[in-house]
């Protein structure tokens, strides 16, 4: 079984400071796992992923993310937030499940970013 | 190469009616999933196909059900529609074949539907 824990439903940040947005994963197999951002009214779009090869990923728009075994975390961080980041994040999962990959989503963690 | 697309973007109901959407996933990917996105709930799984075979489902009532074609293509429906059942329908297909790739979903806009 697996499953995605994002921490804080609404996160709100200054414009310019950091932007940490958490995610704990449970899984019995090596995951894979993803951010995807939603605006507004769209579906949801890719902003970076895990895949076992390097532990610190870069992704669009500044975002990056930190593969962290030990604490089953994966958290998206941005240096310096803009207007243009507010938005809805979700943390997902990928992993082997009866031989086919399985996706489980987090409930989504909305970003304010106040100017 | 073309993205998923849904139709249609936006549709209203009344409480009772059913509905049917459509799906379009990316050429060649054979994965369709099915998800419902509310304001209280969030984003919610209703169900994945592969290759016209239901292979995983969501905790969703039986009004609720799907069917994908031989070409990908996908649709789901609604039978007596509900109020509660006003959302966005987010439709993601994927091009995973074997069991340790990974699966990354590419999403759809989404069909806004509205109960009255």
């Amino acid at each position: 079984a697996q499953s995605v824990t994002q921490l804080g439903s609404h996160v709100s940040v200054s414009e310019g400071a950091l932007v940490l947005l958490r995610c704990n994963y449970s899984s019995s197999v090596p995951p894979y796992l993803f951010w995807y951002v939603q605006y507004p009214n769209q579906g949801l779009q890719l902003l970076l992923k895990y895949t076992s090869a390097a532990t610190l990923v870069k992704g669009i728009n500044g975002f990056e993310a930190e593969f962290k075994k030990s604490e089953t975390s994966f958290h998206l961080t941005k240096p310096s937030a803009h207007m243009s980041d507010a938005a809805e994040y979700f943390c997902a999962v990928s992993a082997n499940s009866g031989g086919y990959q399985k996706v489980t989503f987090g409930t989504g963690t909305k970003l304010q970013v106040i100017p | 190469k073309a993205g998923v697309t849904q139709t249609p973007r936006y549709l209203i109901k009344t409480r009772g009616q059913q509905v049917t959407l459509s799906c379009s996933p990316i050429s060649g990917h054979r994965s369709v999933s099915w998800y419902q996105q509310t304001p209280g709930q969030g984003l919610q799984f209703l169900f994945e196909y592969f290759s016209e075979t239901q292979r995983n489902k969501g905790n969703f009532p039986g009004r609720f059900s799907g069917r994908q074609f031989s070409n990908s293509r996908s649709e789901m429906n609604v039978s007596t529609l509900e109020l509660g059942d006003s959302a966005l329908y987010l439709c993601a297909s994927s091009s995973v074949l074997a069991g340790s790739s990974y699966n990354e979903q590419f999403f759809g806009p989404g069909t806004r539907l509205t109960v009255l």
